[in-house]
């Protein structure tokens, strides 16, 4: 079946310092792969998503490469900030993951100090 | 933006009460999920639902029950809650399999 796994955190950065958070997945076929992002308080949002492999979501000055060789779609930044500080969860939506759409990895906290 | 809507967003209740948590969304999404989110953050799927009158068990075992009787709206009820359901509740709508909308989220808490 379908699963995720991230990088445990939490992950403690200062400002402007780079952010890897790591994701590997196992699927059946050619999953789609997300990441969404936590605030403290709030449900969960999309951040980025990528359909295909080799493709790179973007927004908000984070990126993620969809690599299929290696099986792994890791979250970047090259500049953090105070207000990145959250939880992030990269899922896949695939073929084993049927009517459930989504299956989660167990998230990463991100604290950035400033 | 996602117009998805949980109420209350916080709620503190004594055991053996009834409680109902509310979500509606306002964009027509078919299908809906409610999620458990433990304090180490994991999340759990505990319903689904594709449609009006289609509701599923998730992956993980919950006492709580569901209903669909309108698009826009899948309550989640628990009849008689207990200090083990404290948790933090999401609910979720999506249009397709690549995008799940969430809402705010109930933190409940059984004294």
């Amino acid at each position: 079946g379908n699963s995720v796994t991230q990088m445990e955190g939490p992950v403690t950065l200062s400002e402007e310092a780079f952010l890897t958070i790591n994701c590997t997945y196992t699927a059946t076929g050619y999953p789609s792969l997300f990441w969404y992002v936590q605030y403290p308080g709030e449900g969960l949002q999309l951040l980025l998503k990528a359909t295909k492999a080799d493709d790179k979501g973007s927004n908000k000055g984070f990126e993620a490469t969809y690599r299929k060789e290696t099986t792994s779609f890791h979250l970047e930044k090259g500049s953090v900030q105070v207000s990145d500080s959250a939880v992030y969860f990269c899922a896949l939506s695939g073929k084993d993951t049927g009517r459930r759409a989504l299956t989660f990895g167990s998230g990463t906290r991100l604290q950035v100090q400033p | 933006e996602a117009d998805i809507y949980q109420t209350p967003r916080y709620l503190v209740i004594g055991t053996g009460k009834k409680i109902t948590l509310e979500c509606s969304q306002t964009m027509g999404h078919d299908k809906m999920y409610w999620y458990q989110q433990d304090p180490g953050m994991e999340l759990h799927l505990i319903h689904y639902s594709y449609g009006v009158n289609s509701t599923e068990k998730g992956d993980l075992s919950s006492e709580s029950t569901v209903s669909r009787i309108r698009t826009e709206h899948f309550p989640l009820t628990l009849e008689s809650a207990r200090p083990s359901h404290t948790s933090q509740y999401l609910c979720a709508s999506s249009a397709n399999p690549n995008e799940q909308f969430f809402g705010p989220g109930t933190r409940l808490t059984v004294l």
